[in-house]
């Protein structure tokens, strides 16, 4: 099962800008986590965020949390072309003892 | 040490061949998972373990066998698979009992090419 669906599904951006992308659930979660993986290679955990909070930051990243919409973005300010990777949302729906990822967004930062 | 490691990185295998993959972390993690994942897909659990026995399997066909040896290891055995099984397999552990709550570390794959 699909739980996260994410937006957009590849986005180009120059380096220096920010990147903003987007994450859809259906079901009530406890916690929803955001990861990163480089082509090919084993996914990176950048941020838990707990059902209770809107808002967590981490470096360059930020990520926020509207339950009543069932969404969360994550923005990575000031890119890189180190940032070019694939962004996974992931969340444990109905609090089950397992993570759904979304869809994910591959991300291309030019330089 | 915070790293899961797997072996092999690469492995290409018959469709009568038996194989093994291997996991090992050393973070005093008791949960430990396994996920499938084809190109530009995400991953896809397939089992979990949780002190260090079977607590979820996501309908995979028998022909996946995992084992939980001990606390640190987790091993999928591989037998007479099909060509739609080429993937890249990871590994990833997590504190407490498995799940959503805690953040999941990954092993870099093994990148699996059945013939």
């Amino acid at each position: 099962s699909q739980q996260g669906e994410e937006d957009p599904q590849a986005l180009s951006i120059q380096e220096g800008e920010n990147a903003t992308m987007n994450c859809s659930y259906k079901t009530s979660i406890n916690n929803l986590q955001w990861y990163r993986q480089n082509s090919g290679r084993g996914l990176v955990h950048l941020i838990l965020i707990r059902s209770n909070e809107r808002e967590k930051h981490s470096g360059r990243l930020r990520v926020t949390l509207d339950t009543s919409k069932k969404s969360s973005s994550l923005l990575i300010t000031a890119s890189r072309a180190a940032d070019t990777a694939s962004y996974f949302c992931a969340t444990d729906e109905n609090g089950a003892q397992k993570l759904v990822f979304g869809q994910g967004t591959r991300l291309t930062i030019n330089p | 040490d915070t790293e899961v490691t797997q072996t092999p990185k690469h492995l290409v295998m018959g469709m009568t061949n038996k194989k093994s993959l291997k996991c090992e972390q050393h973070m005093g993690h008791r949960a430990m998972y396994w996920y499938k994942q084809k190109a530009k897909k995400p991953p896809e659990l397939m089992f979990v373990y949780s002190y260090e026995k079977l607590s979820i399997n996501e309908s995979v066909p028998s022909r996946f066998s995992p084992e939980c040896p001990n606390s640190s290891l987790l091993n999928l055995h591989l037998h007479a698979l099909q060509p739609e099984d080429s993937a890249l397999y990871l590994c990833a552990s997590s504190q407490g009992a498995g799940g959503g709550y805690n953040e999941q570390f990954f092993g870099p794959g093994t990148r699996l090419t059945v013939l």
